[in-house]
């Protein structure tokens, strides 16, 4: 069945270090890709995603990679802010059965904090 | 807009009882999604409803549980003789169309605690 591995953390980060959290995935076909982002209090929201090979989803600086070769999606930002800390969740929507309707299945999570 | 609603937002309930958890999806919404998510653990697939109809319900963990949305909007989970490990948030999420592009929106969901 389809699975996705996240690596694992907590990441802890200075303001404006560079950020990668690692995604891979397994599937049939061709999946859809998403991170999912939780801050604080607030519920799963989606903040970037990807529907084909080779695209880039792009969102608040944040940017990822659907590389089909290596069946990764990793998360990537230049410069990270205090107000990035947040959990992280890599996802991917493939197909059941034959239909594809949107069922999401999500990596472990990745707990970012950013300090000052 | 209204986002997705959830109520309640906490359940404590004891070991055996029977709890209903409510969603209201974003109106319109055809798609709606009900996720359980354990403590440090990413959310994982219940059931799937398109109108009203549950068009997959493999992710329920057993016959305890039951979803309906009689009417194609809102939503009920209902778990029979809880135990000790259904314990966890409960979420719901929709999407004006199904398909596996299109993004879920979720609601704050339910903290349900078995005691």
């Amino acid at each position: 069945g389809d699975s996705v591995t996240q690596m694992e953390g907590p990441v802890t980060l200075s303001e404006e270090a560079c950020l990668t959290i690692n995604c891979t995935y397994t599937a049939t076909g061709y999946p859809s890709l998403f991170w999912y982002v939780q801050y604080p209090g607030e519920g799963l929201q989606l903040l970037l995603k990807a529907t084909k090979a080779d695209d880039k989803g792009s969102n608040k600086g944040f940017e990822a990679t659907y590389r089909k070769e290596t069946t990764s999606f990793h998360l990537e930002k230049g410069s990270v802010q205090v107000s990035d800390s947040a959990v992280y969740f890599c996802a991917l929507s493939g197909r059941a059965g034959g239909t594809s309707y949107g069922k999401l299945t999500f990596g472990q999570g990745t707990i970012l904090t950013v300090h000052p | 807009g209204a986002g997705v609603s959830q109520t309640p937002s906490n359940k404590v309930t004891e070991k055996g009882k029977y709890v209903e958890l409510r969603c209201d999806p974003i109106s319109g919404h055809t798609a709606l999604y009900w996720y359980r998510q354990s403590l440090g653990q990413g959310p994982e697939f219940l059931i799937y409803f398109q109108g009203t109809g549950a068009a997959d319900d493999s992710g329920l963990p057993n016959d305890r549980f039951f979803a309906v949305r009689p009417e194609g909007s809102v939503s009920t989970l209902k778990i029979q003789r809880t135990e000790r490990g259904d314990s966890a948030v409960y979420l719901c999420a929709s999407s004006p169309f199904p398909g596996q592009g299109y993004e879920q929106y979720f609601g704050p969901g339910t903290r349900l605690t078995v005691t």
